[in-house]
């Protein structure tokens, strides 16, 4: 059973770009959550989706930022006109329904020069 | 809403020493808690967690951590460490409860650093 896959692993944008994060979630799971981990700190929470729909965008900043997970291939998250203050990993989870524990992928690195 | 503090940044141990890297947490509801182990430039891994019943859990390498409802911590503790053990660990919280809120709440990291 192949974990929770993300791509690409490193991402290089200049200023202005779009940046186009993937993630395949673990076989059977149909949750999937995004975290941000700045340098130096530890994971933000930023959106949680289940299939279509999303539950909890508390954390994703309120410009730039967008989320979805359709009904069928990965969930994307999007960041539209990027700055340096996104470069960042960004870390997708996925989880069962009613399943405690979130599995996560091995994370997108995004520079921004 | 839950916070989660790890006050210990680095913790230097010497090989096969004991150690532990502490985990407070708040909250006002009952909580899940966790803990993940990160490697350098790879994604989280979970090491163990707590939901219910014996406050002593055991997860994987050898560590283990004891969820203290009073003192609000849940502490991780390995009586030998190895080399191998060098890494980021993070202490995570989550709403006790199945019906939304389930994003965790993570500290700020300990970087745990053997030396031989």
């Amino acid at each position: 059973n192949a974990g929770v896959m993300q791509n690409p692993r490193h991402l290089v944008r200049r200023r202005g770009q779009e940046a186009r994060l993937r993630c395949s979630p673990m076989k059977g799971h149909s949750h999937v959550y995004w975290y941000r981990q700045l340098p130096e700190e530890g994971l933000k929470f930023m959106v949680y989706l289940q299939k279509e729909n999303i539950i909890d965008e508390s954390g994703m900043p309120k410009e730039r930022f967008s989320a979805e997970f359709p009904k069928e291939g990965p969930s994307i998250l999007r960041i539209q006109q990027v700055v340096r203050g996104d470069s960042a990993a960004y870390f997708c989870a996925s989880s069962t329904y009613l399943e405690e524990t979130q599995y996560f992928g091995p994370g997108t690195r995004l520079l921004v020069l | 809403a839950q916070s989660v503090t790890q006050l210990d940044s680095q913790v230097p141990v010497f090989e096969e020493a004991p150690v532990e890297l502490r985990c407070n947490y708040s909250s006002s509801v009952s909580v899940y808690l966790f803990w993940y182990v990160q490697y350098p430039n790879q994604g989280l891994q979970l090491l163990l967690k707590y939901l219910s019943g014996s406050t002593l859990v055991k997860g994987i390498n050898g560590f283990e951590a004891e969820f203290n409802k009073s003192q609000t911590s849940f502490h991780l503790r390995k009586p030998s460490v190895h080399i191998s053990d060098t890494a980021e660990y993070f202490c995570a919280v989550r709403e006790g409860s199945n019906f939304g809120n389930e994003k965790l709440t993570f500290g700020t990291g300990t970087r745990l650093t053997i030396i031989p």
